[in-house]
């Protein structure tokens, strides 16, 4: 079964700094997506970014960047030039390509707050 | 416009009443989720349907039921069984094969009073 640890449960940033979430996972897979979700305080969740482990190129939308390390089984994400709005809980996730059940399985998030 | 809407938005239950909350999808999606979110728990996966009249247990099935009987629906109901049911409940879903991750719910607070 995979897991994906989020060790840090709260962080902060000033406006318009960068900030830098970590997350691990587990798996004995070779090809699987990596995913992080945002869940600002209305709670609803939203997509981020994504990423497919057979690419080597780390992705990016925006300000939001991963660094993803296969070997290591790390995937941290960087927020530039923070923002107030992007005070939320941030949730790490893995799925597995593998059968027909593909299952999101998530972290127990981080809350990151941005200061003015 | 397509999405997901569960309902209600809260909800109260009395200790020993079985509850159901509602979650319906318009985008033709075939996979359907369920998760529960507690503080520093994450979401943890209670059921799931890839096809009408299927359904598998997540993580955390104890004390829940669900039904697919259409599509578009996918209700959860939290029994009496369920020893701590208080927490936000979200519903998912995703096309078949899809590996773009999945469209959410705004979720249901449940509360037991």
């Amino acid at each position: 079964a995979q897991t994906v640890t989020q060790s840090q449960p709260e962080m902060s940033v000033q406006e318009a700094e960068t900030v830098t979430l970590s997350c691990t996972y587990d798996t004995s897979e070779n090809n699987y997506y990596l995913f992080w979700y945002k869940q600002p305080p209305s709670r609803q969740m939203i997509l981020v970014i994504r990423q497919e482990a057979y690419k080597q190129q780390n992705a990016t939308e925006n300000r939001f960047s991963v660094n993803f390390q296969k070997a290591a089984k790390s995937f941290s994400l960087k927020i530039s030039d923070s923002q107030l709005g992007d005070t939320a809980m941030y949730f790490c996730a893995f799925m597995s390509i593998t059968g027909a059940n593909s299952k999101l399985t998530f972290g127990k998030g981080i809350t990151l707050s941005v200061r003015p | 416009d397509g999405g997901i809407t569960q309902s209600p938005k809260y909800l109260f239950r009395k200790e020993g009443q079985n509850v159901t909350l509602s979650c319906e999808q318009n985008l033709n999606h075939d996979a359907m989720y369920w998760y529960r979110q507690d503080p520093g728990q994450g979401l943890r996966l209670i059921y799931y349907s890839q096809i009408v009249n299927d359904f598998q247990k997540g993580d955390i099935a104890e004390g829940y039921s669900v039904s697919r009987e259409k599509k578009e629906s996918f209700p959860l109901t939290v029994t009496s069984a369920q020893k701590n049911p208080t927490a936000f409940y979200l519903c998912a879903s995703r096309p078949r094969g899809s590996f773009y991750g999945y469209t959410f719910g705004s979720g249901t607070r449940l509360t037991v009073v």
